[in-house]
């Protein structure tokens, strides 16, 4: 099936530090990615949809300016955590559909990236 | 908005058991894809099974099968020969015509030996 790769799987910062995740679709174009949060023992949150080549599109209550997401090829989006608080601490989850796959429409999510803020 | 609903936080089964999860969803469009997403203790996001909403007839996958009301609004996962290996999160999901995935909260599966 699909893969997707995000790196790092675990970043701790200090905070007021800035941290990049990188999401990538390894055999797959990619050209909408999505960008989840979890916190413990909850659902996924959707935070943004990165779209290649353009803006990325920001659900309501999620800060554009903390949450800076960069997708600049149809297999690489990177979501940068700037000026990071512990309250950002969280896992944090990529994924990117596959249109032209035996799936089209299917979802593929990376392996997730635990930020940890001290 | 589109809502889906897991209304059991936490199920237990006995291995080889048979054991259903419920998930509903509220959405005004007509055309859409239902999903079950398993996340094992290694937290990657794994599909399960999917369900186009125009198709009656409901998705297998092996041990997994649905059962999907659309009038009702209901989405439930069954596992069949339940395995060690299931135990997992499972998260009900939606997928709208704009494609944006809507998650339920999810429910903790335990298998017992």
């Amino acid at each position: 099936g699909a893969v997707v790769s995000q790196h790092p799987s675990r970043v701790i910062c200090k905070s007021g530090t800035s941290v990049k995740i990188e999401c990538r679709s390894l055999d797959f174009q990619a050209t909408t990615m999505f960008w989840y949060r979890q916190f413990p023992k909850q659902s996924l949150m959707l935070m943004a949809t990165s779209n290649e080549g353009s803006k990325a599109t920001y659900e309501q209550g999620v800060e554009k300016d903390k949450f800076l997401i960069n997708h600049a090829s149809l297999t690489l989006s990177t979501l940068t955590v700037t000026s990071a608080h512990p309250e950002d601490s969280s896992f944090y989850i990529c994924s990117a559909r596959d249109r032209a796959g035996t799936r089209p429409g299917e979802l593929f999510f990376g392996e997730g990236s635990r930020l940890t803020v001290l | 908005a589109q809502t889906v609903t897991q209304s059991q936080p936490e199920m237990s089964v006995q291995e080889a058991e048979t054991v259903t999860l419920s998930c509903t969803y509220d959405t005004s469009e007509s055309d859409y894809y239902l999903f079950w997403y398993k996340q094992p203790p290694s937290r990657q996001m794994i599909l399960v099974i999917r369900q186009e909403a125009y198709k009656q007839q409901n998705a297998t996958e092996n041990r997994f099968s649905v059962n999907f009301q659309k009038a009702a609004k209901s989405f439930s996962l069954k596992i069949s020969d339940s395995q060690l290996g299931d135990a997992a999160m499972y998260f009900c999901a939606y997928r709208s015509d704009f494609n944006k995935f809507y998650f339920g909260s999810g429910t903790k599966l335990n298998v017992k030996p």
